[in-house]
């Protein structure tokens, strides 16, 4: 299995806190992606990195900031967490840029409740 | 933007049942693939396809990338148990991954 641990697991918040989610591999691997996953919309791309320091938004990136300043690690950031944002994100790692392959590992999922 | 149909919803089978299922699209794709994602779990890569007509086994399962390339479909044969969770299709075109709404499977014994 590939080596991806999210944290926080779970987390519930207020409407208009920031809120956090840490994505870490040990598998050095350079493509880092996040998504989001809601009933009846299957998994949705929110943004992605190709390298320390390289990121680019997905198709649902608005409300939503990455940042990766380790290979092994890449962070995403609800500056003002709204209840739209509730879900489960999942991050995901590929070794080639899987939007051209579509081959990813993903890791655990970290579920985010805003009331 | 582009959708992926995936059918059924949902099914309820009984161990030892084959299962069939299916992803269509408006859209061309170059690259097929099927997830399967366990409860609690993040989706598993399970078989990817990348040329029209291809037909790829994996124990059990067996996918094909549709002659147009704009359809795919997954058997698994003799249902077991474990087979349990949500299988996801996705298809690749043009830097973009779009994943279907997946086939929740339940399997009775």
């Amino acid at each position: 299995d590939a080596g991806i641990t999210q944290s926080p697991r779970h987390k519930v918040t207020e409407t208009g806190t920031p809120v956090t989610l840490r994505c870490h591999q040990t598998e050095n691997h350079r493509y880092m992606y996040w998504y989001r996953q809601d009933p009846g919309h299957g998994l949705r791309l929110i943004h992605y990195s190709y390298g320390v320091k390289d990121t680019d938004k997905g198709e649902v990136s608005d409300g939503y900031s990455v940042s990766r300043s380790k290979t092994e690690d890449f962070l995403l950031t609800l500056e003002s967490a709204t209840s739209s944002q509730t879900s489960v994100y999942f991050c995901a790692i590929s070794e080639s840029y899987s939007l051209n392959t579509g081959e990813l590992f993903f890791g655990e999922g970290s579920r985010l409740t805003v009331l | 933007g582009q959708q992926l149909n995936q059918s059924p919803q949902s099914m309820f089978i009984q161990e030892g049942e084959d299962v069939s299922m299916n992803c269509t699209s408006s859209s061309i794709f170059n690259t097929w693939l099927w997830y399967k994602q366990d409860p609690g779990e993040g989706p598993v890569l399970l078989i990817a396809l990348y040329k029209a007509g291809e037909l790829t086994s994996n124990g059990r399962l067996t996918a094909q990338f549709g002659i147009t390339r704009k359809d795919s479909f997954l058997n698994i044969s003799a249902s077991i148990p474990s087979d349990v969770g949500i299988y996801f299709c996705a298809g690749q075109m043009s830097d973009k991954l779009i994943f279907g709404t997946g086939t929740r499977l339940q399997v009775f014994p």
